[in-house]
């Protein structure tokens, strides 16, 4: 298995701008989770699905920030005006339904977004 | 040591020592415990997991102790290498939650 995709690695833009990051999860996983790392505020979880369905959204900073699951396969957490302060590492992680009450989450490489 | 700012905690040691790093979690309904191991450039890898019926679990070269008395965490990690050095987080589960909370992270620095 090729873990959890995403893309880009990088990105950057400029205030104002529309921002898209996608995510693969792992295939079979029930849970996906959208985190953001920074020094000040360590790693923030802000949205999370369970079976393409979110379920809460309690940690998106604003409303600028919106996140989709149109199918189990493809993620979206897109940041339409970007501001500065939203530049930081974007992680997306995976995790399946485990009976065995095990919670492990498997974390994608990270986009790391700096805007100007 | 704590989290101060910016700065987090680092623990230096040299190869082949053992390394105890040490977490305090906050919510005694927590039921399962996780470490994590980031390093630089790369998301978060599982090590070793938990949960609250034990009190210690071992792994490859790992263990993590559990003291639910005085929530405290602590992962320790026998003979170690260069290659460990990286930023260890703990997490927690609290019962009858999908979700995970992070704790700051310790960064490990392995000098040869």
């Amino acid at each position: 298995d090729a873990g959890v995709i995403q893309s880009p690695r990088h990105e950057v833009t400029e205030m104002g701008q529309e921002v898209t990051l996608r995510c693969k999860p792992i295939s079979g996983h029930d849970y996906l989770f959208w985190y953001r790392q920074t020094m000040m505020r360590g790693l923030e979880l802000l949205i999370y699905f369970n079976n393409n369905v979110p379920i809460d959204d309690s940690g998106m900073p604003e409303d600028r920030f919106s996140a989709k699951m149109p199918n189990a396969s493809f993620s979206t957490l897109k940041i339409q005006p970007s501001e500065p302060r939203d530049s930081a590492v974007y992680f997306c992680a995976s995790s399946p339904l485990d009976r065995r009450a095990t919670y492990e989450q498997y974390f994608g490489p990270g986009t790391r977004l700096t805007v100007t | 040591g704590e989290s101060v700012g910016l700065h987090l905690p680092t623990l230096s040691v040299q190869e082949g020592d053992n390394s105890i790093i040490n977490c305090a979690y906050s919510n005694s309904a927590s039921d399962y415990f996780i470490w994590y191991k980031q390093e630089s450039g790369k998301g978060p890898q599982f090590i070793i997991d938990i949960r609250s019926n034990m009190d210690k679990r071992q792994g490859q070269r790992v263990t993590v102790l559990l003291n639910k008395t005085v929530k405290h965490l602590s992962l320790q990690i026998a003979a170690t290498q260069p290659g460990d050095s990286a930023v260890y987080f703990c997490a927690e589960r609290k019962r009858g939650y999908s979700t995970l909370t992070f704790g700051k992270g310790t960064m490990l620095l392995v000098s040869p």
